[in-house]
């Protein structure tokens, strides 16, 4: 069974920093394509980035709002994804979800977790 | 790259069909068929319902089902049942080598 569940969020300071995990099972996680999607509270989904296996490439690709901010990488070793985001923003306060990539959809998702931006 | 448009709200009665537009342009929608729909109910993940158009996953009912014409794809959920009543959302591939939601619509099961 699939398994993506991400850890990390929390309550952090306009400018401030916060690393999240993304710990994955069930699959073979090195030959996965990996994304981060987040959901603003009462709002809409919203794709972050994107993180090729590294057989792949291993490249990334981010929206704009958080290009130059947010920076995914992956520990095949550890079966792990990270999402690194600097210069918090209050607009960056959203559940964020972990996600696969298959067939240029995202197939399988984590719970979620949140993090909130705010002084 | 803006948000796909998708209608906020559709409504429909049990056993009826209903249909869920997604609204893109040529560097997303119309140029790839790389589009997924996702279901997603107050308090959970989103689960993915189709993607590269119109194929289910494994598990996911036959009732509904999804196309696409131009710009333009559609989410049709058949046989409308009370656990449908959901938020559903469209997402696209685009040509930045991005992705790209749709606003998200809102099911109501009346």
């Amino acid at each position: 069974e699939v398994q993506l569940v991400e850890s990390g969020g929390g309550l952090v300071k306009p400018g401030g920093s916060l690393r999240l995990s993304c710990a994955a099972s069930g699959f073979t996680f090195s030959n996965a394509w990996m994304s981060w999607v987040r959901q603003a509270p009462g709002k809409g989904l919203e794709w972050v980035g994107r993180i090729k296996s590294k057989t792949d490439g291993g490249t990334t690709d981010y929206a704009a709002p958080v290009k130059g901010r947010f920076t995914i990488s992956r520990d095949d070793s550890k079966n792990t994804l990270y999402l690194q985001m600097n210069s918090l923003k209050t607009e960056d306060t959203a559940v964020y979800y972990c996600t696969t990539v298959k067939s240029g959809s995202f197939n399988y998702w984590g719970q979620g977790t949140l993090v909130t931006v705010s002084s | 790259q803006s948000a796909l448009t998708q209608p906020a709200s559709v409504s429909g009665s049990p056993g009826q069909s209903i249909t869920i537009s997604c609204t893109g342009t040529s560097s997303d929608v119309g140029g790839y068929n790389y589009v997924s729909w996702y279901q997603q109910h107050p308090g959970k993940a989103p689960k993915l319902m189709i993607y590269e158009v119109s194929n289910r996953p494994s598990g996911v009912s036959n009732r509904f089902s999804g196309s696409k014409s131009g710009n333009t794809a559609s989410l049709t959920i058949s046989g409308l049942q009370a656990e449908d009543e959901a938020d559903y959302y469209c997402s696209s591939y685009t040509s930045s080598s991005t992705w790209v939601f749709g606003g998200g619509t809102k099911l109501t099961v009346l």
